[in-house]
């Protein structure tokens, strides 16, 4: 079954550096996403991403974050600066052409920043 | 106000019990919803799509109503298994795609 894979599993910085977070959506997927979720909070919304740009993002997704799709497979997350509480696990998810409301989350990637 | 809220429990109910969950939600425009599950440390898998007309997937029955802008979920004769968090979705498409996630409902399924 076609999976969404995030790397690295778990990702430890230092506060002020900048960590790309990475993600190969469903290969023939249009949508694509970036949640955030601090632990023991919800899922947090931060981007969506279709035809080469971004679609919708949320009041979290300031001039700190950006992603990009930097060739046909891959989807990245770059936090630039990071703080302590922008330490949680961070979830890639894509979605089809057919039914662009069902969407298939990655494992994830936990940031830990230090 | 929230997009989204639920009652974040917990619940804990022994083995073959039915439980119910609530949630509502703010935004008259959303325009799909869902029920994912989330198990602890791990991402959210979809449950199942909630429509007006309600749906069922063997135990587990799921009940929108518009009018009132709430969501429900049955899960009857619960097993070990079922126990996870259990988060409510809202979805919007304006401009982009948005998922609205509530804070999640945590079930424990007792022997």
């Amino acid at each position: 079954e076609p999976e969404v894979t995030q790397t690295p599993s778990h990702q430890v910085t230092q506060m002020g550096q900048e960590v790309i977070l990475r993600c190969v959506p469903i290969s023939n997927h249009l949508y694509f996403y970036w949640y955030r979720q601090i632990l023991g909070q919800k899922v947090e919304f931060l981007v969506s991403f279709y035809n080469n740009e971004i679609s919708e993002k949320s009041e979290i997704f300031d001039d700190q974050f950006s992603v990009e799709r930097p060739d046909g497979s891959n989807f990245t997350l770059k936090i630039r600066s990071t703080k302590l509480e922008d330490s949680a696990m961070y979830f890639c998810a894509s979605g089809g052409v057919l039914a662009k409301n069902i969407q298939y989350f990655g494992a994830g990637t936990r940031l830990s920043v230090l | 106000r929230k997009e989204v809220e639920q009652d974040p429990g917990p619940f804990n109910v022994p083995e073959g019990a039915t439980v119910a969950f609530n949630c509502t939600y703010s935004n008259s425009a959303s325009q799909s919803f869902f029920w994912y599950r989330q198990d602890c440390r791990k991402e959210p898998k979809l449950l199942m799509s909630v429509y007006s007309s309600g749906n069922e997937d063997g135990r587990f029955t799921a009940q929108l109503n518009r009018a009132s802008q709430y969501i429900s979920l049955l899960i009857r004769d619960s097993k070990l298994s079922d126990s996870a968090t259990y988060l409510c979705v809202a979805y919007k498409s304006n401009t982009g795609n948005q998922f609205y996630f509530g804070t999640g409902t945590s079930l424990t399924v007792i022997p």
